[in-house]
């Protein structure tokens, strides 16, 4: 069974460079797309964007600019990046593997498995 | 982009009662609904996609209902491991986005 090994917290500087991996145990990267998501203390769930094996990416407008998602097929995991951080990216940083069903009714999406969580905290 | 609502923010239940959970989309969203758990600490964890259907490895007192753009979690027989954080999601395929709920918290009484 596929499972996702982040790496551990981080504390950063504003303006420093966030840099986070998310590693794909049990499956491949193929065939699927893997999302970032991020949960600032005490609120709800941001969505940051989503990449794909052959680097296709997508990403949450209110974020673009500032993130890059990656992947690295030789070591089966995936990356974020986010440069310039401020404050309001306090957050615990998660990712997960993007699945989708295509039957009747339409299609459908939803994210599984998540990674363990990495807290991330941006303070001078 | 489509707004989802959840409601109750918070709502108050007893062990071995019956709660339902509703989230409400501004645009129809056939059946592309997912719901998580998360509780205190912990990522959160799929328990219906495609509105209705059940994760493998959830126990069947989660429902889900609903399509177009009023769903609705509901937990039957209430458990202690059940209090925790939920949260409706979409996820659209063109353009590629996902938004979630703001989220209901199931607590004690």
């Amino acid at each position: 069974q596929v499972q996702l090994q982040q790496s551990g917290a981080r504390v950063l500087r504003p303006s420093e460079t966030l840099s986070l991996t998310c590693v794909v145990s049990g499956g491949s990267l193929s065939g699927h797309y893997w999302t970032w998501i991020r949960q600032p203390p005490g609120k709800g769930l941001e969505w940051i964007g989503e990449v794909k094996e052959s680097g296709g990416t997508n990403y949450n407008s209110s974020l673009r600019g500032r993130v890059l998602l990656s992947v690295d097929m030789s070591m089966n995991q995936f990356s974020l990046s986010l440069k310039s951080v401020t404050a309001a990216d306090t957050a615990v940083y998660f990712c997960a593997r993007v699945s989708f069903d295509a039957a009747v009714g339409g299609l459908k999406f939803w994210f599984d498995p998540w990674g363990q969580g990495t807290p991330v905290t941006v303070s001078s | 982009e489509i707004v989802m609502t959840q409601s109750p923010e918070i709502v108050s239940v007893s062990v071995g009662e019956r709660v339902t959970l509703s989230c409400r989309t501004s645009e129809n969203i056939r059946s592309n609904l997912a719901w998580y758990q998360q509780s205190p600490g912990q990522a959160p964890r799929l328990l219906i996609y495609g509105a209705s259907t059940r994760a493998n490895g959830v126990p069947a007192r989660f429902n889900g209902s609903g399509s177009g753009t009023d769903f609705a979690l509901t937990i039957h027989n209430l458990q202690a491991e059940d209090f925790a954080l939920y949260f409706c999601h979409l996820y659209n395929n063109w353009p590629r986005h996902a938004t979630f709920g703001q989220g209901t918290k199931l607590e004690s009484k």
